[in-house]
């Protein structure tokens, strides 16, 4: 049972934006532990898309953006295109007992 | 180029041992740390433990504790996770991913992943 919670889909025509959100709790996001965002594309391995401090890998548009306020966190897609249809799961560390690391439940975002 | 090759889909029976291997290259290996994560057929991921091959040190997630054993070579720049004791609810992909410290840091590679399979 994961300490991070997403919705289970989102979804937008394209060139839209779309919002993930991430809600957590004071052993994780609320303590300032830094959130990750990774994409998995069905069939692939996830990828590291955002770390934390709204960081983007080389290679990653700047449609995506991130934020963090409290116990939750965001993330952005703007200019929806095709191949952002994909899974999107947020991670952060918790220091409860619940685990060390703990990822979000996932987020399923089509492109209508 | 940093990259992270995972050993093959493997097919077992309940109750029998399994090694899979993630072999590091393009960086420092025992300088960074790597991380298991476990996706059950259709479900998300789950954060299984973390090794540090520079000195070992392993932390494992409550869920996997006494389940799995963590451990890494770095002669040949290779992380392992195994298996003493099979069992069918362990079928599932596992990744490895390289995670560049504690606390406030992504696993930013990731290898392509280990099927599982384990029959009863």
């Amino acid at each position: 049972q994961s300490v991070l919670t997403q919705p289970p889909s989102v979804s937008g025509a394209p060139g839209q934006r779309v919002t993930i959100s991430c809600t957590g709790s004071s052993s994780n996001i609320g303590a300032g532990y830094k959130v990750h965002w990774y994409q998995q594309v069905p069939g692939t391995a996830p990828e590291l898309l955002i770390s934390g401090d709204n960081n983007r890998p080389s290679g990653v548009p700047d449609r995506f953006s991130a934020s963090e306020s409290g116990t939750s966190a965001s993330l952005d897609i703007t200019g929806l295109q095709a191949e952002d249809e994909a899974v999107y799961y947020c991670q952060s560390y918790d220091s409860s007992l619940s685990g060390f690391y703990v990822f979000g439940t996932g987020t399923k975002v089509t492109v209508l | 180029e940093v990259q992270l090759v995972q050993s093959g889909a493997e097919v077992k029976k309940a109750g029998e041992s399994l090694k899979i291997s993630c072999k590091a290259s393009g960086y420092s290996f025992t300088t960074h740390w790597i991380a298991w994560v476990r996706q059950m057929p259709g479900r998300g991921l789950e954060w299984m433990g973390i090794i540090y091959p520079g000195d070992s040190d392993t932390r494992y997630s409550p869920s996997f504790q006494g389940q799995v054993t963590m451990s890494a070579d770095e002669s040949i720049s290779t992380a392992y996770l195994q298996w003493s004791s099979l069992e069918a609810s362990d079928t599932a992909m596992y990744y490895c991913a390289r995670q560049l410290g504690l606390y406030h840091y992504s696993m930013d590679v990731w290898g392509k992943g280990t099927t599982v399979t384990v029959s009863s």
